[in-house]
């Protein structure tokens, strides 16, 4: 089955620098990679995905980007701010139709200093 | 729209009791899965719901167990709790795509 490891475990950035967490992939015939935000006591929050036709997505302060020859894909948060603090996880699938099952990584705990 | 909604939020119960969580997905979604998340890990994918039949299934002991109901609502059912079965249970929901999550159920076996 799939398995996807995240690195490093633990990130510190100071504030308005850029982050950038990376996620590898076993599986080739994955073609759908989230990544998710958890802050304490919540559950995880999509803040943005890419489907593996696409090499890059940006949104705002964030953007994607997959490799899939090397299979990987990272997450890069530019002007980083003090409620970026938390855990971040990444996740692959086979996405068809109804059926997918994500498959996560351990997470990475990034803390912005202020 | 109120997104996922699970309950109850925390749970206390007592090894070798069984225990059932819900689970409301966002509105239009026809999709719900299941995740455990043990302190400091990744979800873990439980099983997936779609048309009220499970369709997807991770490895988790038969102990485990869900239901989907028309208006797509589900619950997951745990028998004969494990001490190990403490954890952080997640409802994701989705319509052939991202899927959204709840806030989760915290359920501390003791």
């Amino acid at each position: 089955g799939e398995n996807v490891e995240q690195h490093p475990s633990t990130l510190s950035v100071q504030e308005g620098d850029s982050a950038v967490i990376k996620c590898t992939y076993s599986d080739s015939a994955s073609n759908y990679f989230p990544w998710y935000k958890q802050e304490l006591g919540k559950g995880p929050q999509l803040i943005i995905d890419i489907r593996s036709n696409v090499g890059e997505k940006k949104d705002q302060r964030i953007a994607v980007t997959l490799n899939k020859t090397a299979k990987h894909f990272s997450l890069h948060i530019t002007e980083t701010q003090p409620e970026d603090s938390a855990v971040y996880f990444c996740a692959a699938s086979f996405s068809r139709g109804a059926n997918s099952k994500l498959t996560f990584g351990k997470g990475i705990t990034l803390s912005v200093r202020p | 729209d109120a997104g996922v909604t699970q309950s109850p939020t925390h749970l206390i119960k007592t090894r070798g009791q069984q225990v059932t969580l819900r689970c409301s997905p966002k509105s239009g979604h026809d999709t719900v899965s299941w995740y455990q998340q043990a302190l400091g890990q990744g979800p873990q994918f439980i099983f997936q719901y779609y048309e009220e039949e499970e369709r997807q299934r991770g490895n988790f002991p038969d102990r485990f167990s869900g239901h989907q109901f028309p208006n797509y609502s589900s619950e997951l059912n745990v028998n004969a709790l494990l001490l190990g079965d403490s954890a952080l249970y997640l409802c994701a929901s989705s319509l052939g795509g991202s899927a959204f999550f709840g806030q989760g159920t915290r359920l501390t076996v003791v």
